[in-house]
């Protein structure tokens, strides 16, 4: 069964970090893509990064592109989504996902960017 | 980007009905067009993909279609257990985007 588990979110003030991680088991982690999906409090689904297979290559929207980094240890079967200048608009529930078209997710972790 | 236009935003239907929503996309996606369902305090879950395929283990009374700019996300009887939120995604060209999703709801 494939399983997707997300941590790392919290309370962050504006312009601080944060590094979300997602612990992948249930398939061969080192065959897909993976990617992160954000959804803000009462709005819709907002893609924000995905990574090839072997971490080499990378794409992100224009919102986060320069702030976030999306990055995956295959060994240890992890995805992370490594978060900087943060902003009040990135307070979401962050989605890990497998594959560039979402094929599984996890149950998602909040990010609350607040002063 | 691709707008991904979804309607409608509420749908509330009896038991047994046949349920249709519906996406829009701006431009052609070549049917690139999954559909998801989510419910309160899931994860999101992928019913269809590539506009007609269905994903193992999702019943048979969901069922996709369409072509160009236009698809359709149908529930052929409409089941309690299906009470959710859904919401399309288009994955012909980046970025990748949803539609804003539709609560279905019994009435």
């Amino acid at each position: 069964e494939v399983q997707l588990v997300e941590s790392g979110g919290g309370l962050v003030q504006p312009g601080r970090s944060l590094k979300l991680s997602c612990a992948a088991s249930g398939f061969t982690f080192s065959n897909y893509y993976m990617a992160w999906v954000r959804q803000a409090p009462k709005k819709g689904l907002e893609w924000v990064a995905t990574i090839s297979t072997s971490g080499s290559r990378t794409y992100y929207p224009d919102s986060v592109k320069g702030r976030f980094t999306i990055s995956r240890d295959n060994a240890k079967s992890s995805l992370y989504l490594q978060m900087n200048s943060l902003k009040s608009e990135d307070t979401a529930t962050y989605y890990c996902a497998r594959r560039d078209t979402f094929d599984y997710w996890g149950q998602g972790v909040m990010v609350t960017v607040s002063s | 980007d691709i707008q991904m236009t979804q309607s409608p935003s509420f749908l509330s239907a009896t038991v047994g009905d046949r349920v249709t929503i519906n996406c829009k996309a701006s431009q052609n996606i070549n049917k690139y067009l999954n559909w998801y369902q989510q419910k309160l305090g899931e994860a999101p879950k992928r019913l269809i993909y590539n506009t007609n395929s269905l994903q193992t283990g999702i019943p048979s009374r969901f069922s996709g279609s369409g072509s160009g700019t236009d698809y359709t996300l149908t529930i052929s009887s409409l089941q309690p257990e299906d009470v959710a939120t859904y919401f399309c995604l288009q994955h012909n060209s980046g970025p990748y985007t949803f539609g804003a999703g539709t609560k279905l709801e019994l009435k």
